[in-house]
């Protein structure tokens, strides 16, 4: 089955340590997105990308980075600069590069919490 | 700059009840779109509709059913006869005229339990 894999469930991170969160989607979909979701706040874009080889910053980007070199992967990192890392993150990805809300696919996502 | 204000933080009915999820927008684009997700407690979100600016005719799916006003920029969802199963968080989201998943805006997001 067509699908979006996030793994892990859950990561811990000690302080000063990155960490990737994996992304794998095999729905041959050209977009895809990162979204930072907090206990009782909404989604906030992190990055995205439209195409391989090439990313933008979302509303957050600031401590983050990512990478696209193969069109079914988009992983990302969590850096040492981002000091409130805890969150639950969640990736996404849609058909074409002019994606609309309605064709987002969405994972299960990673919980991350610091040590 | 685009807001979506989801005022109930938590709501809880017994089944059967209808419930109504409240959601209030700002936008200063004419044209734009709105869209309501279930995240249940495995994680992903849900994509359940879609609405333009342009068209207010409400719409009924089975159970569910919206209600959008543009003149008090409100995009209501209810839920009728509601069931154990529609226990999750629903957001509500706000996009611009491009309608692209790079600018959606997300409210807050509703978390109802029903319980039987």
């Amino acid at each position: 089955d067509g699908g979006i894999t996030q793994s892990p469930k859950y990561l811990f991170r000690k302080e000063g340590q990155n960490v990737t969160l994996s992304c794998e989607q095999n729905l041959n979909h050209d977009a895809m997105y990162w979204y930072r979701q907090d206990p009782g706040q909404g989604l906030r874009l992190i990055y995205y990308s439209q195409i391989v080889n090439d990313f933008q910053k979302g509303d957050i980007a600031e401590g983050y980075s990512v990478s696209r070199e193969k069109k079914e992967s988009f992983p990302l990192t969590v850096t040492s600069a981002q000091k409130n890392p805890t969150a639950f993150y969640l990736c996404a990805s849609s058909r074409g590069t002019a994606p609309r809300g309605e064709n987002l696919f969405f994972g299960s996502g990673t919980q991350l919490s610091v040590l | 700059a685009q807001k979506v204000t989801q005022a109930q933080t938590e709501i809880s009915v017994v089944e059967k009840e209808d419930v109504t999820l409240d959601c209030v927008y700002e936008t200063r684009d004419t044209t734009y779109y709105l869209f309501w997700y279930k995240q249940p407690p495995s994680g992903e979100l849900v994509f359940l509709i879609r609405r333009n600016s342009f068209d207010e005719q409400n719409e009924i799916s089975g159970r569910y059913s919206w209600n959008f006003q543009k003149s008090t920029s409100s995009f209501n969802f209810t839920i009728t006869a509601s069931q154990v199963v529609d226990s999750a968080v629903y957001f509500c989201a706000l996009s611009d005229s491009g309608g692209g998943a790079d600018g959606l805006t997300f409210g807050k997001g509703t978390h109802l339990i029903i319980q039987p």
